[in-house]
């Protein structure tokens, strides 16, 4: 089954300790981002990966960085968490950047710092 | 900023066909229409999505008009589970492949 897979679903943690939010997708897809959700103000997209060691800037990466090593993983990684990164995450992944390709989310990742 | 005008509700009687219209008079050219549902706080689902002519899947069809400036995804018989908010989104490679969500349409399937 097609699947994006991130993990911690859920997570309460304290403000500077840093975190690790891992997706995995398991459909050889080369293009991976990360959004976050929060209310009133959409989806919008932190950072976003090309292919394995290309990697950019989206709409609101300050506070966050990732790496792609593998193709298949995409961790988003928080060095020092702020309560304003306190959010809704999703993962997504295509076959291709745009060009009608589709767009997978995976579940979503709650994540609270305090 | 969206590219997308939606009605921010809707309801629609179960068993009935749900019409979700969505304006998008700047779509460009290489641009393609997509839609997504979100249900509660889930992953946003893939509908679909087309370029210039009208789509059939499984799940919906999507209506484009031939100017390319708006759009109706139509669900044929809607369930309670259809119950969702539903996003109209302009998307392509000019934008880094993001999806540009705007506030979407909360679609209320009622008995």
């Amino acid at each position: 089954e097609a699947q994006v897979t991130q993990n911690p679903r859920y997570l309460i943690t304290v403000t500077g300790k840093k975190l690790t939010v891992t997706c995995s997708q398991n459909m050889n897809h080369e293009y991976m981002s990360w959004y976050r959700q929060d209310p009133g103000l959409g989806l919008r997209q932190i950072y976003y990966s090309m292919n394995v060691e290309v990697t950019d800037k989206g709409d609101v990466p300050e506070g966050y960085k990732v790496s792609r090593k593998e193709k298949r993983n995409f961790p988003l990684i928080l060095e020092s968490p702020s309560p304003n990164q306190t959010s809704l995450y999703f993962c997504a992944s295509s076959l291709g950047r745009g060009d009608g390709n589709t767009i997978y989310f995976g579940e979503g990742s709650w994540l609270t710092v305090v | 900023d969206a590219k997308t005008t939606q009605p921010t509700s809707m309801d629609c009687a179960e068993g009935r066909a749900a019409n979700l219209p969505c304006n998008h008079s700047t779509i460009s050219g290489n641009e393609y229409v997509y839609w997504y549902r979100q249900i509660h706080s889930q992953g946003p689902q893939y509908i679909i999505h087309g370029l210039k002519n009208n789509e059939t899947n499984e799940m919906a069809s999507l209506i484009i008009t031939e100017d390319r400036k708006s759009s109706t995804l139509i669900l044929p018989h809607a369930t309670l589970r259809d119950t969702a908010v539903y996003y109209c989104i302009v998307s392509g490679t000019l934008q880094g492949g993001k999806l540009i969500f705007g506030q979407g349409t909360e679609l209320s399937v009622k008995p």
